[in-house]
């Protein structure tokens, strides 16, 4: 079966300071893989995908950046924290079969900037 | 850009209530997802609806996709505490590459 596993679990970090998450799936080959942040107790906002390795497309302008070293790993990071990077956030899993396109989400990072 | 709107945002009802969540887009999709998210915790999927007029049932939940595929329902009957969570649903389109688009999520709260 496949698992998703995301760490840390939880971050507080100064402003300005750098940032690296990181997200890997076991179990399946060749995944889409998604960066989402979700805002308290509401909906998800996808910030990065990535349809293979080195392939990465950015949803919105941000202060954040994602890699994709290996098959299986994705990489959130950040030169420089701003507070407005607070938040919690969520890496998904996704393999397309026919017309749907399920994903699957790992346990999150609660990221406090202070 | 796709919208879902999911509604009502928040609901509160005791134990044994029956209720319904709504998620209507203007837009068709090809498959829509139901989650549950605890606090802390990622979402854990539901259901997948892909055929229009589709109805899932998973015990006391029922799922419904819309004959046009641009809506859907979620009905939970005699709910219970466990049953509390976060609701979101996520459509998704081939236009889009398949990539989801959330709702704002329904938060119940179930009390006992």
């Amino acid at each position: 079966s496949q698992t998703i596993h995301q760490w840390p679990a939880t971050l507080v970090q100064p402003v300005g300071s750098p940032l690296s998450l990181e997200c890997t799936v076991e179990g399946t080959s060749n995944p889409n893989l998604y960066w989402y942040r979700q805002a308290a107790g509401r909906g998800l906002q996808l910030l990065f995908y990535s349809v293979g390795i080195g392939q990465i497309s950015s949803e919105v302008p941000q202060n954040l950046s994602a890699s994709r070293p290996q098959d299986r790993q994705f990489i959130l990071s950040s030169k420089k924290l701003l507070l407005s990077d607070s938040g919690f956030y969520l890496c998904a899993w996704s393999v397309i079969l026919g017309s749907t396109d399920t994903q699957y989400f790992g346990p999150g990072t609660r990221l406090t900037v202070l | 850009t796709q919208l879902l709107e999911q509604s009502p945002q928040f609901l509160s009802i005791q134990e044994g209530e029956n209720l319904t969540v709504y998620c209507n887009s203007s837009s068709v999709f090809s498959s829509l997802q139901w989650y549950r998210q605890e606090p802390g915790e990622g979402p854990v999927l539901l259901v997948t609806v892909v055929t229009g007029g589709e109805v899932k049932k998973l015990k006391r939940l029922t799922f419904q996709f819309g004959d046009a595929r641009k809506d859907s329902s979620l009905h939970i009957t005699a709910a219970q505490p466990g049953d509390t969570g976060l609701y979101l649903c996520a459509g998704a389109s081939r236009n889009a590459g398949n990539m989801l688009t959330f709702g704002g999520g329904t938060r119940l709260m179930v009390k006992p």
